[in-house]
């Protein structure tokens, strides 16, 4: 059973960079079946699409963080990686690493149990 | 960019009950629409993937319909469960999107 595992600091200082790791087990992240990708959730709002990154390193993000955002993978730890820059309390949000399954028309069938980050200073 | 809408944005309905939400795209996804399920506290849920494809364990009294923009989950029997917010999203081009969400409550 393919599990994700968000990692990376809870608290960050406005107009820091925020990093966050997620590690795939139990299964391949060179699949070339999914989309590794990430997704934000506010307090008391809904879910926001970040972006996402294919094994190959191909990545497409939401125009509206995409001037901030960067998605990257690392196949040899089986991790892919979020950095986003000059973060205020905007950036306030649980954080969700997900598979997009491409069999499944890119549902996310796997999610991580989510990390929560804080813009603070 | 594709938005997506949904309707209502909360509905009220007992046990037993017959529900049924909207989702809308600003322009045609062809069937490339997933619904999933959100409770408290918890990372949401795949229930449906291609419009109406049930994903495996998920109870067929949930059921998905539509086709280019205009989309429905319908839960044909509420149960205690069930009680969650929903949202819709679509896979049929970069960016990906989510609908704002429909919450379900007593």
């Amino acid at each position: 059973q393919l599990q994700l595992q968000e990692s990376g600091p809870g608290l960050v200082k406005p107009s820091e960079t925020l990093s966050l790791s997620c590690t795939v087990s139990g299964g391949s992240i060179s699949s070339r079946s999914y989309y590794w990708g990430w997704i934000r959730q506010p307090p008391g709002t809904g879910l926001e699409w970040i972006g996402s990154v294919y094994y190959t390193g191909s990545t497409n993000y939401s125009p509206s963080l995409k001037s901030r955002v960067a998605i990257s993978v690392d196949t040899s730890k089986s991790q892919f990686s979020l950095t986003l820059s000059s973060v205020t309390a905007a950036d306030t949000a649980v954080y969700y690493c997900a598979r997009h399954d491409q069999t499944l028309s890119g549902g996310v069938d796997v999610w991580g149990q989510g990390t929560t980050v804080t813009v603070s200073s | 960019d594709i938005q997506m809408t949904q309707s209502p944005s909360s509905v009220s309905a007992s046990v037993g009950d017959r529900v049924t939400i909207t989702c809308r795209a600003s322009q045609g996804i062809s069937s490339w629409l997933a619904w999933y399920q959100q409770k408290p506290g918890k990372a949401p849920k795949l229930l449906i993937y291609a419009t109406s494809s049930l994903q495996i364990g998920v109870p067929s009294r949930f059921r998905g319909s539509g086709s280019g923009t205009d989309f429905t989950l319908t839960i044909s029997s509420l149960q205690p469960e069930d009680f969650a917010t929903y949202y819709c999203q679509q896979a049929h081009s970069f960016p990906f999107s989510f609908g704002p969400g429909t919450k379900v409550d007593i």
